[in-house]
């Protein structure tokens, strides 16, 4: 089976850094997106990561362990236009040319002042 | 440049109706995908079309169908509708098949099926 797992809800404090975490278990894999959905809008893509280790973009960083089915989505400097929901999604397929995503149910952050 | 275009943005429906979605992609793009978003189940992939050919398909009944056009414009349908399938209807436009390429994703069509 297909299973992707990550926090349901997170709450952080403005300026501050918060990770959120994503494990994958998954029959196979070609790469690990993330997205952030702002409620009533479209998904837009932040990261992508293939190979093991750290993509850094600015104030957001995107980790991968493949060997341990785990990513984080670090996120610097919080602003209170980041309280948004944080979608892991994995291509669980070994062939590449695919654009079928297995998405986790989201993590919804909450940044406070 | 023009994002992905979906439409209608918002309808209702009764059980055991058909419905159709349509979804224009970005300008030059070729690949579409559809997504159903729930708040139980989050994303949940439908099927994914390339140059006009269904790439792949997920774990949906067969009342679930698509197609692309020449153009890569792209439409869902959804026969005999149930309450199940109330969701936001999601497509994604992308340049390329594969590798690490973004999903552009449209605003959505919200289905309410009663």
């Amino acid at each position: 089976g297909q299973n992707i797992d990550q926090p349901t809800e997170m709450t952080a404090t403005e300026g501050a850094i918060v990770q959120i975490n994503c494990t994958y278990q998954t029959s196979g894999f070609n790469g690990l997106f993330w997205y952030q959905q702002h409620a009533g809008e479209a998904p837009t893509f932040l990261s992508y990561n293939v190979l093991d280790g750290l993509e850094e973009k600015g104030r957001f960083s995107s980790f991968l362990s493949r060997s341990k089915g785990y990513s984080y989505l670090l996120l610097k400097e919080l602003q209170m236009k980041d309280s948004a929901s944080y979608l892991c999604a994995v291509r669980a397929e070994y062939r590449g040319a695919t654009n079928k995503l297995i998405f986790g149910t989201g993590t919804l952050l909450a940044v406070q002042p | 440049k023009a994002g992905v275009t979906q439409t209608p943005r918002y309808l209702i429906k009764t059980r055991g109706q058909q419905v159709t979605l349509s979804c224009s992609p970005i300008s030059g793009h070729r690949s579409v995908s559809w997504y159903q978003q729930t708040p139980g189940q989050g994303l949940q992939f439908l099927f994914e079309y390339f140059s006009e050919t269904q790439r792949n398909k997920g774990n949906f009944p067969g009342r679930f169908s698509g197609r692309q056009f020449s153009n890569s414009r792209s439409e869902m349908n959804v026969s005999t509708l149930e309450l199940g399938d109330s969701a936001l209807y999601l497509c994604a436009s992308s340049l390329h098949a594969g590798g690490g390429g973004e999903l552009f994703f449209g605003e959505g069509s919200r289905l309410t099926v009663l």
